[in-house]
């Protein structure tokens, strides 16, 4: 158990409102990723983070921000959510104290509904 | 650039068929390869591993060898359980800048008792 939890698991919110999700870890991960899962598409990496305050874009970042202001939250907020940013959301984390440097471990998701 | 393409599902197999499900990959470097799998409801867990070629990476059953002159990752297992019903996703870990990990499509495994 890598200690991530995500809230939150559910949300259903309206167009042009401003959604923030959290992933929140216990284990002092150094690297934390966001992904969205989408039929068809598989597992598309948003943003990640390589330490407090340090981020940086994958390859569907437009629309989502991040931030990192401690090592155990990593917020990834939309702006200004949009029916296209309906979909699961999930936070992994990477480097298990102890273990492999390139495993990954993935959170419980959030479900995200934009009307 | 880095790719995974694997196989379309759904996969319906009977309890104790054999199992493949195909991964093909294209990447520059020397990229690390992992199957993961997705319980309904629930995040990926990593299933297995390897990081160089010719490795084989096992676990519950399911293997997957490094193919570096194939290009491919194949999960197999030899008898498949009512339990086993998931979905199954391939994917490539590289450095670009910091680690990074390309996932394919996904592939939903159903077996029938």
């Amino acid at each position: 158990d890598a200690g991530i939890t995500q809230s939150p698991r559910h949300k259903v919110t309206e167009t042009g409102t401003p959604v923030t999700l959290r992933c929140h870890q216990t284990e002092n991960h150094r690297y934390m990723y966001w992904y969205r899962q989408d039929p068809g598409h598989g597992l598309r990496l948003i943003h990640y983070s390589y330490g407090v305050k340090d981020t940086d874009k994958g390859e569907v970042s437009d629309g989502y921000s991040v931030s990192r202001s401690k090592t155990e939250d990593f917020l990834l907020t939309l702006e200004s959510a949009t029916s296209s940013q309906t979909s699961v959301y999930f936070c992994a984390i990477r480097g298990v104290a102890g273990g492999p440097y390139n495993e990954q471990f993935f959170g419980p998701g959030t479900r995200l509904t934009v009307l | 650039g880095n790719s995974v393409t694997q196989m379309e599902g759904p996969v319906t197999l009977s309890e104790e068929a054999f199992l493949t499900i195909n991964c093909t990959y294209t990447a520059t470097g020397y990229p690390s390869l992992f199957w993961y799998v997705q319980y309904p409801g629930e995040g990926l867990q990593l299933l297995l591993k390897a990081t160089k070629a010719d490795d084989k990476g096992s676990n519950k059953g399911f293997e997957a060898t490094y193919r570096k002159e194939t290009t491919s990752f194949h999960l197999e297992k030899g008898s498949v359980q009512v339990s086993d019903s998931a979905v199954y996703f391939c994917a490539l870990g590289f450095t670009s800048g910091t680690y990074k990990y390309i996932f394919g499509t996904g592939t939903r495994l159903k077996v029938l008792a």
